[in-house]
């Protein structure tokens, strides 16, 4: 098993729909959960990071932790072209930072 | 700009050659990460350093991979008698622990092809 896991995109949405990505992690001892936006030919950029299980809001960006299911999520509302990117989950766990495969995100205008 | 750097942006060798990466963090991040990442992958990780001193190297690095962060500030990132398997974008990040935890800032990376 794969310490984390995402959802196989890439995921299409359409402009203005709102986007779904999922992360699974296998390391219990995780404690805080970073999601990363990554440009192609970029360098992964911080987008939130959720440390409670429950919600959390930022802007048009929901993260969402469920530690006794080991899953987090990134929910991203009123999805615009500019999102179309690779998203990035990363578990932490002592002092690493985890990376999933990520997924990729295609807004259709 | 996260404000981290990273030099050379690009680089291309021939297999057997020694190539040395720079990286220079935020200046009042005290933490600093090595990454390595493929097409289709994550960033995997290499490395880190707590101010000058190296804490974990990943298990997965060969001793042709060395890092060295003198003084506590920019990192070097050196790869001897390179691979092929070693081409790849090399990515640094740095981070200031404090009582809020801890967030990773990312440079723009340098891209290794070795030939």
């Amino acid at each position: 098993q794969k310490e984390v896991e995402q959802n196989s995109g890439p995921l299409s949405v359409p402009e203005g729909a709102i986007a779904s990505l999922n992360c699974t992690y296998s390391d219990r001892g995780s404690q805080s959960f970073f999601w990363y936006r990554q440009y192609s030919g970029k360098s992964p950029e911080l987008i939130m990071f959720i440390y409670s299980n429950g919600d959390k809001e930022d802007g048009r960006f929901t993260a969402q932790l469920n530690k006794a299911s080991q899953y987090v999520s990134l929910l991203i509302r009123d999805s615009q072209p500019s999102d179309s990117a690779t998203y990035l989950c990363a578990p932490r766990a002592g002092q690493n930072f985890v990376f999933g495969p990520g997924t990729r995100l295609s807004v259709l205008p | 700009d996260t404000g981290v750097s990273q030099d050379p942006r690009h680089k291309i060798t021939k297999r057997g050659q020694n190539v040395t990466f720079r990286c220079d963090p935020i200046s009042e991040h005290n933490r600093l990460y090595w990454y390595r990442q493929t097409l289709g992958q994550g960033p995997e990780f290499l490395t880190y350093f707590q101010n000058e001193a190296q804490l974990e190297k990943s298990r997965l690095l060969s001793d042709r991979f060395s890092a060295e962060r003198p003084k506590g500030s920019f990192s070097t990132l050196e790869i001897q008698r390179t691979e092929q398997g070693d081409s790849a974008m090399y990515l640094c990040a740095s981070s200031l622990v404090s009582g809020v935890g801890e967030t990773q800032y990312f440079g723009p990376g340098t891209r290794l092809l070795v030939l």
